[in-house]
């Protein structure tokens, strides 16, 4: 089975834009997590989605939001980028009996 | 609300000679606990989870962890550590999967990295 794919890889973008992260998670699984990685806070809970639906949300301000497709897939959007933004972005997919989360490579995010 | 301490930021090790990293949790609840561990510049990959049964689980890469309620403790352990294991490792908590479906939410350490010398 294919892991979790995240694109891309890396982004470098400026204050005040906007950006979109895609995930796809392990076939089958329903529920994708995106997590927040930086040294200062390391890592942090942003939001979880199940069946296209927002199931949990961490305490994040109201520029990180998400959504899930009909196909599992997810995407992350934050907009009106600040420097504190520069993070890792991991997804992590659930749908096994044991719940456990799986993670994809991450995204790393650059804002100058 | 639920939280995880890993005490020890930094440990070095000799390849060859054991390991035990710390994880100390708290949580209302059912514990959902894991160890992960991140290679620099990677996601985070599973090494072994608690989810319920026997209190000694066995992971990948020969690893293993005690889950200890009275001390809210599950520490990772192993008896031969390889010079590929230099790496960060995470512990987390997060909501049993009977109650939640998915252990969502999860809380991590700050993790420990560990370096190890030949």
């Amino acid at each position: 089975k294919a892991g979790v794919t995240q694109t891309p890889r890396y982004l470098i973008k400026t204050r005040g834009q906007q950006v979109t992260l895609s995930c796809s998670p392990i076939s089958g699984h329903r529920s994708v997590s995106w997590y927040q990685q930086t040294p200062g806070q390391g890592l942090q809970f942003l939001f979880e989605y199940f069946s296209e639906t927002q199931r949990n949300k961490g305490n994040f301000p109201g520029r990180f939001s998400g959504r899930q497709f009909s196909n599992s897939r997810s995407e992350m959007n934050v907009s009106t980028l600040e420097l504190g933004d520069s993070a890792l972005y991991l997804c992590a997919s659930s749908g096994g009996l044991a719940g456990e989360q799986f993670f994809g490579p991450g995204t790393r995010l650059t804002v100058l | 609300a639920q939280s995880v301490t890993q005490p020890d930021i930094h440990i070095t090790v000799s390849e060859g000679a054991s390991l035990e990293l710390r994880c100390n949790y708290s949580y209302g609840a059912t514990p959902y606990l894991f160890w992960y561990v991140q290679s620099p510049g990677q996601g985070l990959q599973l090494l072994l989870k608690y989810f319920s049964g026997d209190t000694l689980v066995q992971g990948i890469k020969g690893f293993e962890a005690e889950f200890k309620r009275s001390q809210s403790s599950f520490n990772l352990r192993k008896p031969s550590v390889h010079w590929s294991d230099a790496a960060e490792y995470f512990c987390a908590v997060g909501g049993h999967p009977i109650n939640t479906g998915t252990a969502s939410k999860l809380t991590f350490g700050t993790g420990t990295r560990l370096q190890v010398t030949l």
